[in-house]
């Protein structure tokens, strides 16, 4: 069964400590994983989609890596306005449960 | 650019009352169209998708429905709503194809009473 399952739940950094979140899947045949950002009460914001082990891709503080069983964000330095939940899902879509990152001034 | 429109933003139905939830998009044509829903606190669960006018694939059964009456309109809908049926709706498009990302809507809150 296609399956995603993110860590840790909850996250809480002070400003300018970097950490990485973690997403572990398990599918036959992987054509993309995608990461989103989504703040309180409203719709996710699409980030990034990584295709294949070994891809990484930045977006400000922001990285996203891909091995073959897993995906990490990688925060650095992160500021308040990173407080968010991030979301990994992949195919049409399987979603994790998410991240609740909330970065402490 | 492309935009995607959802409303109402906020509703709230007795048990047993119809709904009606709308979907547009803008600046695109002949997307591929989702509906999700989002318990408290857990993750996003797809409801329907569309890839094309007048088809509807359901992953879940429900008593919900979904239509798409034009090419960038989707509609959810019950005809008598339940209490579990209270959650954060999300409309989202993506270019055809099944393994492209997906854009969201602004989501709907619906509380069923």
């Amino acid at each position: 069964e296609d399956q995603v399952t993110q860590s840790p739940e909850a996250l809480r950094l002070q400003e300018g400590e970097s950490s990485s979140l973690n997403c572990s899947y398990t599918v036959s045949g992987l054509r993309g994983l995608f990461w989103y950002r989504q703040d309180p009460g409203k719709g996710p914001e699409f980030l990034f989609t990584l295709y294949s082990a070994g891809e990484e891709k930045e977006k400000e503080r922001l990285k996203a890596t891909l091995t073959k069983k897993e995906s990490f964000l990688h925060i650095t330095a992160p500021k308040p306005e990173d407080s968010a939940t991030y979301l990994c899902g992949f195919q049409k879509l399987v979603f994790g449960t998410g991240t609740r990152l909330l970065v402490s001034p | 650019s492309q935009t995607i429109h959802q409303w109402p933003a906020t509703l709230v139905q007795p048990v047993g009352s119809p709904l009606s939830l709308e979907c547009t998009v803008e600046g695109t044509s002949n997307p591929n169209l989702y509906w999700y829903r989002q318990a408290a606190g857990r993750g996003l669960q797809l409801l329907f998708y569309s890839v094309g006018i007048g088809q509807i694939s359901s992953e879940v059964p429900q008593n919900l429905s979904a239509s798409r009456p034009q090419d960038r309109q989707f509609i959810l809908s019950s005809k008598k709503l339940l209490l579990s049926d209270s959650g954060f709706y999300l409309c989202a498009w993506s270019v055809t194809g099944y393994y492209n990302e997906q854009f969201f809507g602004p989501g709907t809150r619906l509380t069923v009473l």
